[in-house]
């Protein structure tokens, strides 16, 4: 469960309502993105991804868009269900040959039936 | 068939003590990794392995020594465990290490608790 005391950013939306998450990341050399959702209790789950010569990707559901102008990621969850309530994660590889991902803070998203 | 599978989920230990945590994949994968994940929900990249070699280390006490017998293992093993090591710690693996576009497959995290 979660820890007393902590203070994630969150978005609280209606049962049926898109959901839209914003992401700030930090190395404009990055070139891959991806986004997960975590549950509590489990490990972080792959959504989506997205390459640095993309600028939107589509999913069920989801839509991933990037933009390097300003070093910004977004996901937008379309008819946000109750199973989506989650902490979401943006991730940014570095690239090069570690493929190290560094991840944002994290927002919970919070479904209300 | 879980994908990436680790044990203990829980484990509560006492300052001190020397504690293991196991990790498989059955994906096939080249790499693994070792996450942690703190009380605020930050996750930070501790190892990674590609087979069997150390790629990333990323400046973590050598109180913690990631094993790993062969591409598909990858264990952490603490010694003198301290009660910031409380935390959540994630196994997870990629099909090879490098060039990104390479997704990160994650466990689903052993609760490490020192009292």
């Amino acid at each position: 469960g979660e820890s007393v005391g902590l203070h994630l950013p969150t978005l609280s939306v209606q049962e049926g309502d898109n959901s839209i998450i914003n992401c700030a990341y930090s190395n404009s050399a990055s070139d891959y993105f991806i986004w997960y959702k975590q549950e509590s209790g489990k490990g972080p789950q792959f959504i989506i991804d997205i390459r640095s010569n993309m600028d939107k990707r589509q999913g069920q559901r989801v839509t991933v868009l990037l933009n390097k102008t300003v070093k910004h990621l977004s996901l937008q969850i379309a008819a946000t269900q109750p199973g989506d309530s989650a902490v979401y994660f943006c991730a940014e590889n570095i690239g090069g040959a570690t493929n190290k991902l560094i991840f944002g803070t994290g927002t919970l998203l919070a479904v209300q039936p | 068939d879980t994908a990436v599978s680790q044990t203990p989920k829980y484990l509560v230990t006492q300052m001190g003590n020397d504690k293991s945590i196991k990790c498989e994949q059955n994906l096939g994968h080249d790499t693994m990794y070792w996450y942690k994940q703190d009380s605020k929900k930050f996750l930070k990249i501790m190892f990674s392995y590609n087979n069997k070699e150390l790629i990333i280390n990323e400046t973590v006490p050598n109180r913690f020594s990631p094993k790993s017998p062969d591409k598909a293992h990858l264990n952490l093993h603490i010694n003198s465990l301290e009660l910031g090591d409380s935390a959540v710690y994630f196994c997870a693996s990629s099909q090879h290490q490098g060039s990104s576009g390479n997704t990160i497959y994650f466990g689903e995290g052993s609760w490490l608790t020192v009292v």
